[in-house]
């Protein structure tokens, strides 16, 4: 069974500090998914890592991918207020009876 | 562009009552097509998928039924509805063969089960 673990679930930080958010997951895949979901909203798609040692960035953030480690980093750059949101990531199992599974998301406080 | 939409926004139903949401896709043809709920606070659960139509696999045995009547359209339902049942409803499409590609989520519904 596919387990995606995230570290840390709750992340209070101030703006300007800089952090990463760490994605692990138990099995062989090639594919790693991250997405942010404001509250009360629905899940938006951020970034897609298809192969080892692929870096997305947009903005502030940048996600990089290991699989050899099954390894996935949310990195935060300079974080700012608007930043603040659950950070979900998701592995494709290869298994198509199990489809994307979810890690249980990392809720990001930014302060100001 | 692709769209995906559902319905309602927002639901209150007791016990015991039926339970039906709808999802649609517009701009794409022969979607994957899913639907995941979140509990609050909660990462989410994968409930249905369906790679085509009337082609429907559940991953957690529950009182929840999906059916497909078109290509593009998804219906959540249940006969009576418990506790439980209560959270956020999320339908999601994408595109690729076994299902692996993004996926695109909806707007939501959130079920509250008095």
């Amino acid at each position: 069974e596919l387990k995606v673990e995230q570290n840390p679930l709750f992340l209070s930080m101030q703006e300007g500090k800089n952090y990463t958010i760490y994605c692990n997951y138990s099995t062989t895949s090639d594919r790693l998914y991250w997405y942010r979901q404001d509250p009360g909203k629905s899940l938006e798609s951020l970034f897609v890592l298809l192969s080892n040692g692929a870096v997305k960035q947009e903005g502030r953030l940048m996600a990089s991918l290991d699989t050899k480690a099954r390894l996935s980093t949310l990195h935060i750059t300079a974080a700012v207020h608007d930043l603040s949101a659950t950070y979900f990531c998701a592995v494709d199992s290869y298994n198509y009876g199990q489809n994307f599974v979810f890690g249980p998301g990392t809720r990001l406080s930014v302060l100001p | 562009s692709q769209t995906i939409h559902q319905w309602p926004a927002t639901l209150v139903q007791p016990v015991g009552s039926p339970l039906s949401l709808e999802c649609t896709v517009e701009g794409t043809s022969n979607p994957n097509l899913y639907w995941y709920r979140q509990a609050a606070g909660r990462g989410l659960q994968l409930l249905f998928y369906s790679i085509g139509i009337d082609q429907i696999s559940s991953e957690v045995p529950q009182n929840l039924s999906a059916s497909r009547p078109q290509d593009r359209q998804f219906i959540l339902s249940s006969k009576k509805l418990l506790l439980s049942d209560s959270g956020f409803y999320l339908c999601a499409w994408s595109v690729g063969s076994g299902g692996t590609d993004t996926q695109y989520f909806g707007p939501g519904t959130r079920l509250t089960v008095l």
